[in-house]
């Protein structure tokens, strides 16, 4: 089966662009989680979403972060202007309700982003 | 809040060592508990989990136990290997969905 698939691996972009990431879920999972990872910080929530709605989305920076998920097969991360200080590795991890406890979360290879 | 809270590394070993990485966590509730793993340049994957307390999760030779008396799943090894170098982060989940990560513990193996 595959497993959550991001693009692109790799983004060097210039301070103001906007960048785009984007994650295919695995098919049948009904959550989807967009996590930021850098040094400093460690890995922190951004948002997450439930069968497409989002539930949560403190953990978004701040409104230059905006997140979707227009079907249940894709999700995008949009940063815009882009600066510096948003240089990290972004993953999209998802997960599924099975009625019992435990829900493990299968991460993609992640977005390395980097702003000049 | 939740949290979790896992020693700083990095941790060097000699292969063959006996491994621990202590976490600690506090969460209202009862949470579930997990290990993960990232090797570099990869995602985090699940190494092993325990849902209740006295559960025992085990992977590739390594275990935690879920400690409700002390809030903690330390993770174990007996006998460390060089391909189990990577960064190994505790992580909760609460019946709220999220899932709480500590900071992580890289791990060197020497052979």
């Amino acid at each position: 089966d595959a497993g959550v698939i991001q693009s692109p691996r790799h983004e060097v972009t210039e301070m103001g662009q906007e960048v785009t990431l984007r994650c295919k879920p695995i098919s049948g999972h009904d959550y989807l989680f967009w996590y930021r990872q850098t040094m400093m910080r460690g890995l922190e929530l951004l948002i997450y979403f439930n069968n497409n709605v989002p539930i949560d989305d403190s953990g978004m920076p701040e409104d230059r972060f905006s997140a979707k998920m227009p079907n249940a097969s894709f999700s995008t991360l949009k940063i815009q202007p882009s600066e510096p200080r948003d240089s990290a590795v972004y993953f999209c991890a998802s997960s599924y309700t099975d009625g019992r406890r435990g829900g493990e979360l299968f991460f993609g290879e992640g977005s390395r982003l980097t702003v000049l | 809040g939740d949290s979790v809270t896992q020693m700083e590394g990095p941790v060097t070993l000699s292969e063959e060592a006996f491994l621990t990485i202590n976490c600690t966590y506090t969460a209202t509730g009862y949470p579930s508990l997990f290990w993960y793993v990232q090797y570099p340049g990869e995602g985090l994957q699940l190494l092993l989990k325990a849902t209740k307390a006295d559960d025992k999760g085990s992977n590739k030779g390594f275990e935690a136990t879920y400690r409700k008396e002390t809030t903690s799943f330390h993770l174990e090894k007996g006998s460390v290997q060089v391909s189990d170098s990577a960064v190994y982060f505790c992580a909760l989940k609460t019946g709220g969905f999220k899932t709480i990560f500590g900071a992580g513990t890289r791990l060197f193996v020497k052979a």
